[in-house]
């Protein structure tokens, strides 16, 4: 089974950081675009980053860019989210899910892992 | 403000059908193929429609999809219960170089 698993969410104060991972299973990990979305409560789905299969092309929408690093070790099958600088408006359920190469096409999606930014 | 821009609701009666429209411009719904999502009630989305018109094995054909120029819509016929979430589209914008989502419609089956 095509599988995705998040974790490392979590409440942090505004300023602080967070790196949450999101683990592949049933695929051949080192074969596809990942990419990251967020969810603000209650909101819609906002698209976050991408990252190709080997690593080498990264791409971040532009109100994180600066403060936020994806990165993928493909040996264990792990794309990561490093999040630095965290503001209130950073709340949210992030999905981590696969796609592809100039598409909007992400399947399967992860469960969500929420993160929560407040003083 | 969303890229796309989506009805925030829809709803119908069941048996009945209902549209979801999503609008948007030449650099992203006027040139690539349109993406639909749905997302139940507590969980992550799940992808109903690709390439504008195709539906995933397993989705059924109650839901389908169209492109007319620079706006897309999502059809479902003989609506049930279980079709009750939220719908959203997306598409590859040449512009942003990045893909977008509509700011999502929530379809109620009264």
């Amino acid at each position: 089974e095509v599988q995705l698993v998040e974790a490392g969410g979590d409440a942090v104060q505004p300023g602080g950081s967070l790196r949450l991972s999101c683990e592949a299973s049933g695929f051949i990990f080192s074969h596809y675009w990942m990419h990251w979305v967020r969810q603000a409560p209650g909101k819609g789905l906002v698209w976050v980053s991408r990252i190709n299969s080997d690593g080498s092309n990264i791409t971040y929408a532009d109100f994180v860019k600066g403060r936020i690093t994806i990165s993928r070790d493909n040996a264990r099958g792990i794309v990561y989210l490093q999040m630095n600088s965290l503001r209130v408006e950073d709340t949210a359920t992030y999905y981590c899910a696969r796609g592809m190469s100039g598409s909007p096409w992400f399947d399967p999606w992860g469960q969500g892992t929420p993160v929560t930014v407040s003083a | 403000q969303s890229v796309l821009t989506q009805p925030p609701s829809a709803s119908g009666t069941p048996g009945q059908g209902v549209t979801i429209s999503c609008s948007g411009s030449s650099s992203n719904i006027g040139r690539n193929y349109v993406y639909w999502y749905q997302q139940l009630p507590g969980t992550a989305p799940k992808i109903v429609i690709y390439k504008t018109t195709h539906r995933p094995s397993g989705v059924p054909d109650r839901l389908s999809a169209s492109k007319s120029g620079t706006s897309a819509s999502l059809a479902v016929s003989g609506l049930r219960s279980e079709d009750e979430a939220d719908y959203y589209c997306a598409v590859w914008d040449d512009s942003l170089s990045g893909p977008v989502f509509g700011g999502g419609t929530k379809l109620t089956v009264l």
